[in-house]
């Protein structure tokens, strides 16, 4: 069974910085372009920062781009996700997602990630 | 970047009913990479449909999608209690998703 659990969400000030963490399990991670996507208090889902397989290729929101940054560890079968410099409009529940390859059919059950003062 | 607008923002309906859900791209959408999602609250949203007509794994087949190009559709033939919920459409490779379409109890 395919899983995706995250972790490391909670309540920041603006400006601070979080690590958002995703272990997989149930299929083989190095094989799939993974994707965090977010979705603030009652609007649409918006992805937010996607890595190929081996790390090399990167994508991002431009909203997120250059304070966000997306990562990931084969060995461990784990996706990360760093926040820096974190907005109110950062304010979410962040979703770890498989991609394959124009949709996505496996979600984490999302953490929340709230920055406000 | 390409726009997707859902309509209507919300259907209220009767279980038993059909639901016509639209979706319309600002620009065609990349050899029909559309995917539709369902989502309850609190929940991660689940997939129905991609590539805009191929039901996926485990979902009935009163679940269905049609379209090319910049417009889309997905229909519930008759819909079931556990049908009311938000549903989102989805295109590929910008990975935007449209506004979402509710499906609620009349």
């Amino acid at each position: 069974e395919v899983q995706l659990v995250e972790s490391g969400g909670g309540l920041v000030q603006p400006g601070e910085s979080l690590r958002l963490s995703c272990v997989a399990s149930g299929f083989t991670f190095s094989r799939y372009w993974m994707s965090w996507v977010r979705q603030a208090p009652g609007k649409r889902l918006e992805w937010v920062a996607n890595i190929k397989q081996d790390g090399s290729e990167k994508g991002y929101v431009d909203s997120v781009r250059g304070r966000l940054t997306i990562s990931r560890d084969n060995a461990q079968n784990s996706l990360f996700l760093q926040m820096n410099s974190l907005r109110a409009e950062d304010t979410a529940i962040y979703y770890c997602a498989r991609e394959d390859g124009s949709y996505i059919e496996y979600w984490g059950q999302g953490i929340l990630v709230t920055v406000s003062s | 970047e390409i726009v997707l607008t859902q309509s209507p923002g919300t259907l209220s309906l009767s279980p038993g009913e059909r639901a016509t859900l639209s979706c319309r791209a600002s620009q065609t959408v990349t050899s029909n990479f559309l995917a539709w999602y369902q989502q309850k609250p609190g929940q991660a949203p689940r997939l129905l449909i991609y590539d805009a007509s191929s039901r996926a794994t485990g979902i009935p087949d009163r679940f269905s999608g049609s379209g090319s190009g910049t417009d889309f559709t997905l229909t519930i033939s008759r819909l079931d209690s556990e049908d009311f919920a938000v549903y989102y459409c989805q295109q590929y490779p910008g990975w935007t998703f449209g506004q979402g379409t509710k499906i609620e109890i009349k």
